[in-house]
Protein backbone atom coordinates (compact mmCIF):
# COMPACT_ATOMS: atom_id res chain seq x y z
CA UNK A 1 0.00 0.00 0.00
CA UNK A 2 0.65 3.57 -0.16
CA UNK A 3 3.05 5.15 2.32
CA UNK A 4 3.15 8.78 3.37
CA UNK A 5 6.57 10.00 5.03
CA UNK A 6 6.36 13.93 6.21
CA UNK A 7 9.20 16.27 7.65
CA UNK A 8 9.21 17.74 9.63
CA UNK A 9 7.26 17.06 12.83
CA UNK A 10 7.61 20.57 14.36
CA UNK A 11 8.35 23.89 12.87
CA UNK A 12 8.67 27.22 14.25
CA UNK A 13 9.53 30.16 12.44
CA UNK A 14 9.30 33.81 12.57
CA UNK A 15 6.29 35.97 11.68
CA UNK A 16 7.17 36.88 7.96
CA UNK A 17 9.41 34.19 7.25
CA UNK A 18 8.76 31.34 5.00
CA UNK A 19 7.83 27.98 5.87
CA UNK A 20 8.31 24.53 3.81
CA UNK A 21 6.87 20.93 4.75
CA UNK A 22 8.30 17.93 2.34
CA UNK A 23 6.62 14.58 1.79
CA UNK A 24 7.40 11.61 -0.03
CA UNK A 25 4.98 8.96 -1.10
CA UNK A 26 5.97 5.49 -2.47
CA UNK A 27 2.96 4.34 -5.26
CA UNK A 28 4.01 5.40 -8.19
CA UNK A 29 0.52 5.40 -8.91
CA UNK A 30 -0.83 7.94 -7.16
CA UNK A 31 -1.97 10.77 -8.71
CA UNK A 32 -3.79 13.74 -6.18
CA UNK A 33 -1.97 15.27 -3.85
CA UNK A 34 -3.73 17.22 -1.01
CA UNK A 35 -2.85 19.21 1.62
CA UNK A 36 -5.03 20.07 4.72
CA UNK A 37 -4.63 22.15 7.77
CA UNK A 38 -6.00 21.50 11.14
CA UNK A 39 -6.49 24.12 13.73
CA UNK A 40 -6.78 23.30 17.36
CA UNK A 41 -10.39 21.75 18.25
CA UNK A 42 -11.43 21.07 14.24
CA UNK A 43 -11.22 18.81 11.61
CA UNK A 44 -8.73 18.85 8.83
CA UNK A 45 -9.66 21.36 5.86
CA UNK A 46 -7.97 21.28 2.18
CA UNK A 47 -6.04 24.30 2.02
CA UNK A 48 -4.68 23.37 -1.79
CA UNK A 49 -4.16 20.31 -4.07
CA UNK A 50 -2.04 19.14 -6.87
CA UNK A 51 -2.58 16.48 -9.67
CA UNK A 52 0.40 14.83 -11.05
CA UNK A 53 -0.33 16.23 -14.34
CA UNK A 54 0.85 19.53 -12.66
CA UNK A 55 4.39 20.46 -11.31
CA UNK A 56 3.68 23.68 -9.16
CA UNK A 57 0.35 25.04 -7.95
CA UNK A 58 0.22 28.32 -6.18
CA UNK A 59 -2.83 30.39 -4.24
CA UNK A 60 -2.45 33.48 -2.71
CA UNK A 61 0.58 32.99 -0.07
CA UNK A 62 0.60 29.16 -0.66
CA UNK A 63 2.09 26.98 -2.97
CA UNK A 64 2.87 23.52 -3.49
CA UNK A 65 5.39 21.46 -5.72
CA UNK A 66 5.56 18.16 -7.12
CA UNK A 67 8.45 15.87 -8.52
CA UNK A 68 7.25 12.45 -9.80
CA UNK A 69 10.34 11.65 -10.36
CA UNK A 70 11.48 11.54 -7.19
CA UNK A 71 8.26 10.72 -5.83
CA UNK A 72 7.77 14.01 -3.47
CA UNK A 73 5.86 16.89 -3.01
CA UNK A 74 6.16 20.00 -0.80
CA UNK A 75 4.02 22.55 0.69
CA UNK A 76 5.41 26.19 0.93
CA UNK A 77 3.91 29.36 2.81
CA UNK A 78 5.10 32.79 2.25
CA UNK A 79 4.97 35.76 4.61
CA UNK A 80 3.93 33.71 7.22
CA UNK A 81 1.59 34.82 10.27
CA UNK A 82 0.35 33.75 13.56
CA UNK A 83 -3.17 32.41 12.31
CA UNK A 84 -0.85 30.21 9.83
CA UNK A 85 0.10 28.19 13.19
CA UNK A 86 -1.37 24.56 13.08
CA UNK A 87 -0.88 21.14 11.87
CA UNK A 88 -0.75 20.30 8.77
CA UNK A 89 -0.89 16.89 7.15
CA UNK A 90 -0.02 16.05 3.38
CA UNK A 91 -1.91 13.16 1.44
CA UNK A 92 -1.44 10.92 -1.71
CA UNK A 93 -4.16 9.46 -3.41
CA UNK A 94 -4.05 6.73 -6.51
CA UNK A 95 -7.17 4.87 -7.40
CA UNK A 96 -7.99 2.27 -4.42
CA UNK A 97 -10.14 4.61 -3.02
CA UNK A 98 -7.59 5.43 -0.33
CA UNK A 99 -6.33 8.81 0.27
CA UNK A 100 -2.95 8.07 2.40
CA UNK A 101 -2.04 10.77 5.32
CA UNK A 102 1.38 11.40 6.52
CA UNK A 103 1.99 12.06 10.33
CA UNK A 104 1.59 16.09 10.07
CA UNK A 105 3.63 19.22 10.73
CA UNK A 106 2.96 21.24 13.77
CA UNK A 107 3.57 24.84 12.20
CA UNK A 108 4.14 27.69 14.87
CA UNK A 109 4.75 31.02 13.77
CA UNK A 110 5.67 33.45 16.42
CA UNK A 111 4.72 37.06 15.97
CA UNK B 1 -25.30 24.70 4.83
CA UNK B 2 -23.96 22.29 8.11
CA UNK B 3 -21.56 20.35 6.03
CA UNK B 4 -20.30 17.31 7.81
CA UNK B 5 -21.69 16.69 11.65
CA UNK B 6 -20.61 14.43 14.05
CA UNK B 7 -22.31 13.80 17.46
CA UNK B 8 -21.16 13.00 19.91
CA UNK B 9 -18.37 15.65 20.63
CA UNK B 10 -17.09 13.38 23.72
CA UNK B 11 -17.78 10.17 25.02
CA UNK B 12 -16.12 8.25 27.86
CA UNK B 13 -16.45 4.57 27.78
CA UNK B 14 -16.07 1.79 30.23
CA UNK B 15 -14.27 -1.18 29.02
CA UNK B 16 -16.58 -3.79 27.00
CA UNK B 17 -19.13 -1.29 26.30
CA UNK B 18 -20.57 -0.75 23.02
CA UNK B 19 -21.75 3.21 21.32
CA UNK B 20 -22.49 4.38 18.01
CA UNK B 21 -21.07 7.08 16.40
CA UNK B 22 -23.15 9.70 14.04
CA UNK B 23 -22.15 10.93 10.98
CA UNK B 24 -24.18 13.59 8.60
CA UNK B 25 -23.57 15.17 5.69
CA UNK B 26 -25.86 17.65 3.78
CA UNK B 27 -24.10 17.90 1.04
CA UNK B 28 -25.17 14.86 -0.96
CA UNK B 29 -21.81 13.64 -1.02
CA UNK B 30 -21.76 9.51 -2.20
CA UNK B 31 -18.33 9.18 -0.33
CA UNK B 32 -17.90 9.09 3.33
CA UNK B 33 -15.36 7.81 5.48
CA UNK B 34 -14.55 7.04 9.27
CA UNK B 35 -10.58 7.90 10.29
CA UNK B 36 -8.75 7.70 13.47
CA UNK B 37 -6.44 9.95 14.34
CA UNK B 38 -3.99 9.72 17.10
CA UNK B 39 -0.99 11.32 18.65
CA UNK B 40 2.27 10.94 15.95
CA UNK B 41 0.24 8.83 13.75
CA UNK B 42 -1.96 11.26 11.23
CA UNK B 43 -5.05 10.60 10.05
CA UNK B 44 -5.82 6.19 9.40
CA UNK B 45 -8.72 5.31 7.59
CA UNK B 46 -11.05 3.12 9.41
CA UNK B 47 -13.54 1.46 7.26
CA UNK B 48 -15.52 4.03 4.01
CA UNK B 49 -18.40 4.07 1.70
CA UNK B 50 -18.50 4.36 -2.02
CA UNK B 51 -22.46 5.20 -1.46
CA UNK B 52 -25.99 4.02 0.42
CA UNK B 53 -25.66 0.66 1.01
CA UNK B 54 -22.11 0.26 0.70
CA UNK B 55 -19.21 -0.01 3.46
CA UNK B 56 -15.51 -1.69 2.75
CA UNK B 57 -12.70 -2.22 5.28
CA UNK B 58 -10.07 0.63 5.14
CA UNK B 59 -6.38 0.65 6.99
CA UNK B 60 -7.52 -0.56 10.42
CA UNK B 61 -10.73 -1.74 10.74
CA UNK B 62 -10.62 -4.24 13.08
CA UNK B 63 -12.59 -3.86 16.45
CA UNK B 64 -15.24 -1.60 14.14
CA UNK B 65 -18.03 -1.80 12.15
CA UNK B 66 -20.18 0.24 9.86
CA UNK B 67 -23.40 0.94 8.46
CA UNK B 68 -24.39 3.17 5.89
CA UNK B 69 -28.49 2.98 5.30
CA UNK B 70 -29.08 6.48 3.68
CA UNK B 71 -26.84 8.60 1.68
CA UNK B 72 -26.45 11.42 4.38
CA UNK B 73 -25.45 9.04 7.47
CA UNK B 74 -22.69 6.96 8.28
CA UNK B 75 -22.37 5.20 11.24
CA UNK B 76 -19.49 3.99 13.39
CA UNK B 77 -20.17 0.96 15.47
CA UNK B 78 -17.76 -0.08 18.56
CA UNK B 79 -19.15 -3.51 19.99
CA UNK B 80 -17.09 -4.02 22.82
CA UNK B 81 -14.86 -0.98 23.51
CA UNK B 82 -10.89 -1.27 24.17
CA UNK B 83 -8.59 1.20 25.83
CA UNK B 84 -6.36 1.15 22.61
CA UNK B 85 -9.85 2.41 20.85
CA UNK B 86 -9.37 6.13 22.92
CA UNK B 87 -8.68 8.26 19.83
CA UNK B 88 -10.31 11.49 18.06
CA UNK B 89 -12.43 9.94 15.53
CA UNK B 90 -13.03 12.03 12.00
CA UNK B 91 -15.90 11.29 9.99
CA UNK B 92 -15.45 13.00 6.26
CA UNK B 93 -17.32 12.65 2.93
CA UNK B 94 -16.51 13.51 -1.04
CA UNK B 95 -18.23 14.13 -3.88
CA UNK B 96 -16.31 11.75 -6.04
CA UNK B 97 -13.79 9.61 -4.16
CA UNK B 98 -10.83 10.26 -2.58
CA UNK B 99 -9.20 12.64 -5.70
CA UNK B 100 -11.41 14.70 -4.77
CA UNK B 101 -11.30 17.08 -1.50
CA UNK B 102 -12.65 15.79 1.07
CA UNK B 103 -14.82 17.47 3.98
CA UNK B 104 -14.63 16.80 7.68
CA UNK B 105 -16.38 17.07 10.50
CA UNK B 106 -15.40 18.45 13.95
CA UNK B 107 -14.45 15.28 15.58
CA UNK B 108 -15.29 13.42 18.63
CA UNK B 109 -12.98 12.59 21.11
CA UNK B 110 -13.68 9.02 22.69
CA UNK B 111 -11.97 8.12 25.69
CA UNK B 112 -12.32 3.83 26.88
CA UNK B 113 -11.28 3.65 30.82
Amino acid sequence: GENVEQHPSTLSVQEGDSAVIKCTYSDSASNYFPWYKQELGKGPQLIIDIRSNVGEKKDQRIAVTLNKTAKHFSLHITETQPEDSAVYFCAASSSNYKLTFGKGTLLTVNP
Amino acid sequence: NAGVTQTPKFRVLKTGQSMTLLCAQDMNHEYMYWYRQDPGMGLRLIHYSVGEGTTAKGEVPDGYNVSRLKKQNFLLGLESAAPSQTSVYFCASSTAGPNTEAFFGQGTRLTVV
